[in-house]
Order: structure tokens, then C-alpha cells, then sequence
């Protein structure tokens, strides 16, 4: 399985933009890149996910590298709700398992 | 329908005793995945199931370990001879199975503590 390397830790104020970086350097053609969050005590949640461009939703934007070697997640105004483990997972297009590494724990300052 | 549930939420065993959990997905989701989550940990794989078929099994997932989805929908997950190592958090999680690359959707989690 590919190997994505995350940040151990980051710190964010609150209502302020948070990026979230994630290297996945040996990315094949067929790797989506998947973002998943954790709060405590509960399972993890799906955030976003793409291939090549880059992806928005309600939760976040997904700003992916034009050589797909890293990607950002950036959630556009902190809330304290916002603070979790941020998981960068790639997972093929025929994929069943996802490869979790240990994540970002984003702490977020009021 | 709510998500994906897990019974029990919390299992305090003794060594050597077997222990099943259920996992019910999320109605009309073919994939079902379990996962173990030990503490400062990411989760890690251990088996997943398109409809009744077990297609991939880890490593970690040990001649102590069963899983089952006998009718596709419902799945358990046992182990015997329970260990000290086996305590951590268990998670199951539920997808489709569309082309390109689909979400998957997470339970809480059975939190098993063996003594």
C-alpha cells in the first residue's frame, strides 16, 4: 500500500483557516486520496476525497498537487468542534481496505 | 436508517475467553470492514466482506480471529482464547461498492478490555 506522511501535530486559532498537509509520494494513477477525521471516542467520519482536482464540500476543500505527490486539506474557519485526528489515506479505485497511518491531531485554541 | 451500529460498545473479558461482536452496516451497503484501533493509534484493517464473501483478510487477523456475514447484511466478529493484546477499540465500517473510490461509513466502535 502507498504511504502517506502527515504532521504529528498542529495548532489552530479559532475561526482562523487551517491547512492540513499530507505527502503520498509513491501515489500510483489509480490512488484516490481520501480525508477522514476522528473526534474522541468516536469512530472516524469521512471528510472529502479526489484524484486530481481539487475537491469542495461542506466540511472542507481538498487542494491536490498537479503532480499528486501531496495534498492540503483546508478547513476554511476553525471551530472547536473542529478539533480531531485528520487522517490522509489513499485508497485504490478497486480499493476494499483503507491503510490508516497515525494522523494529525489538530488542537484548536479559542 | 442512522448508520452503522456495533453491539456491545464495551466488553470486559477475562484471558481466554471468546468474545463476539456484531456489526450492523448501513442497509443497502455491499461492503462491510472491520478494523482494531489500539490507543494513539490509526486503525488498522483486518478483514472485509462484498455481500457474503470474506475478500481480504490481514495478517493481524489471526487463526483466533473469526468473521463472519453469513446473509450479507448483519456481520460478527469473534475471537477465542482472548488475550491481553486483544484489548483495544473495534471498528466496522460500511460502503458501496461504486467505480471510482466511495466513502465509508464508521460505527462507534467496540471498546474490548481483556484482563
Amino acid at each position: 500500500d502507498a504511504k502517506t506522511t502527515q504532521p504529528n501535530s498542529m495548532e489552530s486559532n479559532e475561526e482562523e483557516p487551517v491547512h492540513l498537509p499530507c505527502n503520498h509520494s509513491t501515489i500510483s494513477g489509480t490512488d484516490y486520496i481520501h480525508w477522514y477525521r476522528q473526534l474522541p471516542s468516536q469512530g472516524p467520519e469521512y471528510v472529502i476525497h479526489g484524484l486530481t482536482s481539487n475537491v469542495n464540500n461542506r466540511m472542507a476543500s481538498l487542494a491536490i498537487a498537479e503532480d499528486r505527490k501531496s495534498s492540503t486539506l483546508i478547513l476554511h474557519r476553525a471551530t472547536l468542534r473542529d478539533a480531531a485526528v485528520y487522517y490522509c489515506i489513499l485508497r485504490d479505485t478497486n480499493a476494499g481496505k483503507s491503510t490508516f497511518g497515525d494522523g494529525t491531531t489538530l488542537t484548536v485554541k479559542p | 436508517d442512522t448508520g452503522v451500529s456495533q453491539n456491545p460498545r464495551h466488553k470486559i473479558t477475562k484471558r481466554g475467553q471468546n468474545v463476539t461482536f456484531r456489526c450492523d452496516p448501513i442497509s443497502e451497503h455491499n461492503r462491510l470492514y472491520w478494523y482494531r484501533q489500539t490507543l494513539g493509534q490509526g486503525p488498522e484493517f483486518l478483514t472485509y466482506f462484498q455481500n457474503e464473501a470474506q475478500l481480504e483478510k490481514s495478517r493481524l487477523l489471526s487463526d483466533r480471529f473469526s468473521a463472519e456475514r453469513p446473509k450479507g447484511s448483519f456481520s460478527t466478529l469473534e475471537i477465542q482464547r482472548t488475550e491481553q493484546g486483544d484489548s483495544a477499540m473495534y471498528l466496522c465500517a460500511s460502503s458501496l461498492s461504486l467505480p471510482g473510490s466511495s466513502e465509508q461509513f464508521f460505527g462507534p466502535g467496540t471498546r474490548l478490555t481483556v484482563l
